[in-house]
């Protein structure tokens, strides 16, 4: 049963950092991996889209990665700003059945 | 182009009651998914369609039915709610492509509180 983790569930960081925010699923049998961000109360926006066949995508500050044999993946971000502040979460479609798997995502917080 | 729309944006039940929840997905777009999130369990994975047809379908009790019309609105329903089926409830639609869906856009929710 594929699993998807964020690690860590919340994160702080001062105005101006670089960042990396973690998702690892336990099977690489999939076709696609996005990442979203959720504003409180909100829906979801998709960020970044990376198919199975793809390494990464870039987007303005963010680079998502893909490594799908260690089952891992990574969204950067540049130069982070008090608007990035936002839960990010990241999901999985897996190959077997075509349903998505979501991670319970990284709360991140930039400090002014 | 307008987004994912939904409605009602909030709702409140008693225990026992049933809920229809609509979505109207982006103009050109066939599939529609719906998502549960709560606290505890985050996102999961309702049901999708595909030309009024159920495509796919999580883990959830008989108690959660869906439907596609042929405009490509969509209506959740949940019948005998209990307390926890309190929850954010997501809809979001996306292009078919080769058989296999591409970016999903998310609607605002719907927030239902059972009591």
């Amino acid at each position: 049963k594929q699993e998807v983790t964020q690690i860590p569930a919340a994160l702080s960081v001062p105005e101006g950092e670089n960042l990396v925010l973690n998702c690892s699923f336990t099977d690489s049998a999939i076709y696609n991996l996005q990442w979203f961000r959720q504003d409180p109360g909100k829906g979801l926006t998709s960020l970044l889209l990376i198919q199975s066949s793809q390494r990464e995508q870039t987007s303005g500050r963010l680079n998502a990665s893909l490594d799908k044999s260690s089952g891992r993946s990574t969204l950067y971000i540049a130069a982070s700003q008090p608007g990035d502040s936002a839960t990010y979460l990241c999901a999985v479609r897996e190959n077997r059945d075509d349903k998505i798997i979501f991670g319970k995502g990284t709360r991140l917080h930039i400090l002014p | 182009k307008a987004g994912v729309t939904q409605t009602p944006r909030y709702l409140i039940k008693t225990r026992g009651q049933q809920v229809t929840l609509s979505c109207s997905p982006i103009s050109g777009h066939r599939s529609v998914s719906w998502y549960q999130q709560t606290p505890g369990q985050g996102l999961q994975f309702l049901f999708e369609y595909f030309s009024e047809t159920q495509r796919n379908k999580g883990n959830f009790p008989g108690r959660f039915s869906g439907r596609q019309f042929s405009n490509s609105r969509s209506e959740m329903n949940v019948s005998t709610l209990e307390l926890g089926d309190s929850a954010l409830y997501l809809c979001a639609s996306s292009l078919l492509l080769a058989g296999v869906t591409d970016t999903q856009y998310f609607g605002p929710g719907t927030r239902l509180t059972v009591l």
